[in-house]
C-alpha cells in the first residue's frame, strides 16, 4: 500500500527566505503527484500537478520537482511571504486510481 | 467559474439522524470522490465514482453510502450517523487526461 510522508511536519521561517518542502512515497508506480495548499478549516487549493513522465513544474514563486525512481518530490517556495502561511499537502495518484495524501507540512512565514 | 460545491458547509446533528451532504461540479468531470480529514490521520478516501451509476469503496467506507445518478452530483449519505463520523468532509472531482483533482470547500460535520 502506498505511503506518503512529508517532512518537516512544521516549519517557521522569516519573510523573504527560500524554502523547500519534502514529500516521499513508497511505491514509484504513480500516475501523477499533486501539491495542494490548505488554509485552516478551508478546502484544498491545487498548486502544481506533475505527471509521472515530468521532472518539474513551475508556477510563479513555486517550483515542484519529481524524482519518481527515488520516490521523492520537493516543493520550492522562493522569497516566502506571510501570505504563504498554510499547510501544504502532497498527494500521489497510483495506477489503481487511489489518491494518497501525505500528512502535510504546516508553514508559518513571520513578517 | 469552474468549481466543486458542497452543502451544507457546517452541520451539527445527533446520533442516528440520517443526513445527506450534497456535492456538485460544473466541469463535466466523470470521476468524483469523497474524503474525510481528521487530525493525525490526514485525508482518507471514503468512496469514489468513475462515472454515472459506477461507485466503489475507498479506504474508509463503513457507515457511508453514495449514489451517482447524474454526472454532476455525488451526494454522501450517512444513514445513521455516529460521533466517530465527526469530521471535515471534502468532495472532489477529477479531469480526464491529466487527472488533476479539484476539491470542494469542505463540510464540517459534528455528530453529538
Amino acid at each position: 500500500k502506498q505511503e506518503v510522508t512529508q517532512i518537516p511536519a512544521a516549519l517557521s521561517v522569516p519573510e523573504g527566505e527560500n524554502l523547500v518542502l519534502n514529500c516521499s512515497f513508497t511505491d514509484s508506480a504513480i500516475y501523477n503527484l499533486q501539491w495542494f495548499r490548505q488554509d485552516p478549516g478551508k478546502g484544498l487549493t491545487s498548486l502544481l500537478l506533475i505527471q509521472s513522465s515530468q521532472r518539474e513544474q513551475t508556477s510563479g514563486r513555486l517550483n515542484a520537482s519529481l524524482d519518481k525512481s527515488s520516490g521523492r518530490s520537493t516543493l520550492y517556495i522562493a522569497a516566502s511571504q506571510p501570505g504563504d502561511s498554510a499547510t501544504y499537502l502532497c498527494a500521489v495518484l497510483d495506477a489503481g486510481n487511489m489518491l494518497t495524501f501525505g500528512g502535510g507540512t504546516r508553514l508559518m512565514v513571520k513578517p | 467559474e469552474a468549481q466543486v460545491t458542497q452543502n451544507p458547509r457546517y452541520l451539527i446533528t445527533v446520533t442516528g439522524k440520517k443526513l445527506t451532504v450534497t456535492c456538485s461540479q460544473n466541469m463535466n468531470h466523470e470521476y468524483m470522490s469523497w474524503y474525510r480529514q481528521d487530525p493525525g490521520l490526514g485525508l482518507r478516501q471514503i468512496y469514489y465514482s468513475m462515472n454515472v451509476e459506477v461507485t466503489d469503496k475507498g479506504d474508509v467506507p463503513e457507515g457511508y453510502k453514495v449514489s451517482r445518478k447524474e454526472k454532476r452530483n455525488f451526494p454522501l449519505i450517512l444513514e445513521s450517523p455516529s460521533p466517530n463520523q465527526t469530521s471535515l468532509y471534502f468532495c472532489a472531482s477529477r479531469t480526464s487526461g491529466s487527472y488533476e483533482q479539484y476539491f470542494g470547500p469542505g463540510t464540517r460535520l459534528t455528530v453529538t
